[in-house]
């Protein structure tokens, strides 16, 4: 069965510090791969998304994320963090393509920003 | 103004008692979901919908009963056999396109008395 592991549980950070954030998936398939993000008391939103083309996507709030398909990984990237960015993260990952009934989700990250 | 709306937002509990959450989307999309979000377990797939007058079981479906008799509505029941009810709830859509992207609502917090 498909699973998706976030290594990273809690993660804490200065303001202006890097951000990589670690997802990996387990089916070898083509996949759609996601991250969303919840901020305190707000409601899941999409952050951004690789449905194919290029493997470096850009999404909302400067972050990043790159499939590396040799890798199984879709790592979640941000070069200089705000205070802002402190909210829960997941990925999450559609397969095999077509069947959306499987939208698996990692079971997060809680990333701390202090000014 | 588009999106998903889930209501309440705050839902209490009696033991052995049956509530129901729900859903509604404008999105006109074909697909509607059900989560279950607990503390470190993430997201969790109870139910899942893709045409009217019909929805499949996910992961975690027992206790748990859905009905989707209209295209923009899909509640949840959770019935007194559910053991464990107290969490949060979310609803989400997606068209049935090739990105299959889901779009969530603000979620129910269901506590038990």
């Amino acid at each position: 069965a498909q699973s998706v592991s976030q290594h990273n549980h809690h993660v804490i950070l200065s303001e202006a510090a890097s951000l990589e954030l670690g997802c990996n998936y387990s089916y070898g398939g083509t996949v759609n791969l996601f991250w969303y993000v919840q901020y305190p008391g707000q409601h899941l939103q999409l952050l951004l998304k690789y449905f194919s083309g290029d493997p470096l996507v850009k999404g909302i709030k400067g972050f990043e994320a790159e499939f590396i398909k040799s890798k199984f990984s879709f790592n979640l990237r941000k070069p200089s963090v705000q205070w802002s960015d402190t909210a829960e993260y997941f990925c999450a990952v559609n397969g095999p393509r077509g069947n959306t009934d499987k939208l698996i989700f990692g079971t997060g990250t809680r990333l701390q920003v202090f000014p | 103004d588009g999106g998903i709306t889930q209501s309440p937002k705050y839902l209490f509990r009696k033991e052995g008692q049956n509530v129901t959450l729900s859903c509604e989307q404008n999105l006109n999309h074909d697909a509607m979901y059900w989560y279950r979000q607990d503390p470190g377990q993430g997201l969790r797939l109870i139910y899942y919908s893709q045409i009217v007058n019909d929805f499949q079981k996910g992961d975690i479906a027992e206790g748990y009963s859905v009905s989707r008799e209209k295209k923009e509505s899909f509640p949840l029941t959770v019935t007194s056999a559910q053991k464990n009810p107290t969490a949060f709830y979310l609803c989400a859509s997606s068209a049935l396109d090739r990105e299959e992207t889901q779009y969530f609502g603000p979620g129910t917090r269901l506590l038990v008395l």
